[in-house]
């Protein structure tokens, strides 16, 4: 079934040590994007790619980064993780955008900074 | 920037009630979307609004898109326990936010048996 992978489901790391979270589709969308959810909240959009094109939040701390090398496959990078990142991150995709902008979502990579 | 609020936040009813979320844009959306999200799991996409007034049903869901593409609802006729879950409405508008997802607030349903 083609669907969108994130690993892993639970990370665990050290207050300042860089963290790479992946996601992986074969639903082979165009765009591929990248939310941070904290408990009882909305996904809050951190950025997204429409193909190679990479578009930033404007309130997207410096610490994230992100990397697109091939249509199925993105990845989260937090140089320097803070406590108040510990978050769910969820990677998204959709075929296009505007109205055919249906996102499917992953499970979701946990993130735990201690 | 674009904002969408959602309310209620909580809503607890007894099985076989019905439940209505609302959800209200600062701004025009080209189109408005609503996802499930069980405990624990991810958002599911329910299904995307894009004409003015439209109104769309699923079985016992009721989706409704304002006449000014600002404000949307989502009702559900006699809940049931599968129902459990936290409901997002999420607009996409023009503009420098177009074709991205601003996400409501949420509204978390508790359905008692």
């Amino acid at each position: 079934d083609a669907m969108v992978i994130q690993n892993p489901r639970y990370q665990v790391t050290q207050f300042g040590k860089p963290v790479t979270l992946s996601c992986s589709q074969t639903l082979n969308h165009n765009v591929m994007y990248w939310y941070q959810q904290k408990s009882s909240q909305a996904p809050k959009l951190l950025f997204h790619y429409y193909d190679k094109d990479f578009n930033n939040e404007a309130d997207t701390p410096d610490n994230f980064q992100s990397r697109r090398p091939n249509t199925s496959f993105c990845f989260l990078d937090i140089r320097s993780p803070g406590l108040g990142d510990a978050a769910m991150y969820l990677c998204a995709t959709s075929r296009g955008m505007g109205e055919w902008n249906e996102q499917f979502f992953g499970p979701g990579t946990r993130l735990t900074v201690l | 920037g674009q904002q969408v609020m959602q309310i209620p936040q909580y809503q607890h009813v007894q099985e076989g009630e019905d439940f209505t979320t609302y959800c209200n844009s600062s701004t025009t959306l080209s189109n408005i979307q609503w996802y499930k999200q069980r405990p624990g799991g991810h958002p599911v996409f329910l299904i995307q609004l894009v004409k003015s007034g439209e109104v769309k049903k699923q079985k016992r869901l009721t989706f409704q898109f304002g006449e000014a593409k600002k404000n949307s609802s989502l009702h559900i006729t006699a809940t049931q326990t599968t129902d459990v879950g936290t409901y997002f409405c999420a607009g996409s508008g023009g503009g420098t936010s177009y074709g991205k997802l601003t996400f409501g607030q949420g509204t978390i349903l508790t359905v008692h048996p």
